[in-house]
Formats: structure tokens, C-alpha cells, sequence
């Protein structure tokens, strides 16, 4: 149980182009879903925290109007990177947590986006 | 807030050898402790967690950790890896609310035959 998954997997774009990663819980509803960033060689870093139903809340020095989130249901939340940016391309993972586990994230398998 | 370091960037082992991946915390707030896992291009996958109660916590893939609330380390053990352990491990903290998953820099896990 616990399987949380994203589309696409990996995406090659356009400098100026916007691009939409979705996650999505497959097996529960995940109230609250989390978006992190990893570049080459680092850890984890907490973008946003999506909530269901609300505007999400956002990490100090991301910026909101650049990566737009949108968690309409209660299985999927997107994130779109607006008018992206060489310096945008990371690998992008989301998050859920499970009812009853609130303690407990369960992750995606990530999406690889490249800006050229 | 809290924060997570791992001391070993990189850990080569010999296949069957034992292995201990080392984390501390810091935080001024009860906490919850996580060890996750990454494959190449992967996302993470939940090892173990501590959230109270025994100290010493199994997982899967036979990992076990100990929580060592005075020396305030999570440490992530095996007795014999496998050459399919060779990933990066990374150890996690949160509060009790499970808000602010805070995670380490990761450690390289390499297994040799």
C-alpha cells in the first residue's frame, strides 16, 4: 500500500516553455502531498506543501509564482514550473502522507527535468 | 527547527561484511526519526522509522537502526549487505507532527564483491 506515483518520469524542455508534473496517490487520499527538489549530488530540499482544497505554503525563497501548485483532488497534486529556465532543471519528488500515518511520507519516483 | 547530519559521505564495504551508516540530529523538540533509501534515478523508499517506544527498529531489506536519545543519534545498521544495497541512504527528522521533513546530505552506500 502507499504507492504514490508522477508523470511524466522524465521531461526535456524549452528555455520560456512552462512544464506540469502531476503526483498522484494510487492506492489512498493524501490530504497533504510535499514537493521537493534535488539537484546532482545533494540532499532533498522542501519547496511547497500542498494541501487539498487550499493555497499551498511555500518554502523561504521559492517562488510561489514560478512553481505553481495545484491540489484540486484528493489524489493528485501538480506542479508546474512556469516559463522554465536552465537553472530550473533538477530532479523534481513529491510526496504523501497516508491516513492514519501522518507521521509517515511516502514518495514518488521522481520526475528528471532538463531546461535547454 | 531541527537538523540532520550524516558523517560519511561515501561507505565502501565488501559484500557479507556488516555496514553502519551514521546520522545525528539536533532539534529542541521531541522528534520522529526516518532512514530512506534511492536508487539511481529513483525516488525514495522507506527503510524504517522510529516514532517511540523500543529503541531498536527493523526494517526492511534486513536494516535495523537504534535510536540513542543522549547521544542523539540514529545510526542505520546491517550485518551482511548485498551487492543490491549499493544505493544512497538518507536519514530524516520531523517533529512529532510530522510537519518539515528535514533530511541529511545522504551517504553512498557501495558494495564490493
Amino acid at each position: 500500500g502507499a504507492v504514490v506515483s508522477q508523470h511524466p518520469s522524465w521531461v526535456i524542455c524549452k528555455s520560456g516553455t512552462s512544464v506540469k508534473i502531476e503526483c498522484r496517490s494510487l492506492d489512498f487520499q493524501a490530504t497533504t502531498m510535499f514537493w521537493y527538489r534535488q539537484f546532482p549530488k545533494q540532499s532533498l530540499m522542501l519547496m511547497a506543501t500542498s494541501n487539498e482544497g487550499s493555497k499551498a505554503t511555500y518554502e523561504q525563497g521559492v517562488e510561489k509564482d514560478k512553481f505553481l501548485i495545484n491540489h484540486a483532488s484528493l489524489t493528485l497534486s501538480t506542479l508546474t514550473v512556469t516559463s522554465a529556465h536552465p537553472e530550473d532543471s533538477s530532479f523534481y519528488i513529491c510526496s504523501a502522507r497516508a491516513p492514519g500515518q501522518q507521521e509517515t511520507q511516502y514518495f514518488g519516483p521522481g520526475t528528471r527535468l532538463l531546461v535547454l | 527547527a531541527q537538523s540532520v547530519t550524516q558523517l560519511d559521505s561515501q561507505v565502501p564495504v565488501f559484500e557479507e561484511a556488516p555496514v553502519e551508516l551514521r546520522c545525528n540530529y539536533s532539534s529542541s523538540v521531541s522528534v520522529y526519526l526516518f532512514w530512506y533509501v534511492q536508487y539511481p534515478n529513483q525516488g525514495l523508499q522507506l527503510l524504517l522509522k522510529y516514532l517511540s517506544g523500543s529503541t531498536l527498529v527493523k526494517g526492511i531489506n534486513g536494516f535495523e537502526a537504534e535510536f540513542n536519545k543522549s547521544q542523539t543519534s540514529f545510526h542505520l545498521r546491517k550485518p551482511s549487505v548485498h551487492i543490491s544495497d549499493t544505493a544512497e541512504y538518507f536519514c530524516a527528522v520531523s517533529d512529532v507532527n510530522g510537519n518539515k521533513l528535514v533530511f541529511g546530505a545522504g551517504t553512498i552506500l557501495r558494495v564490493k564483491s
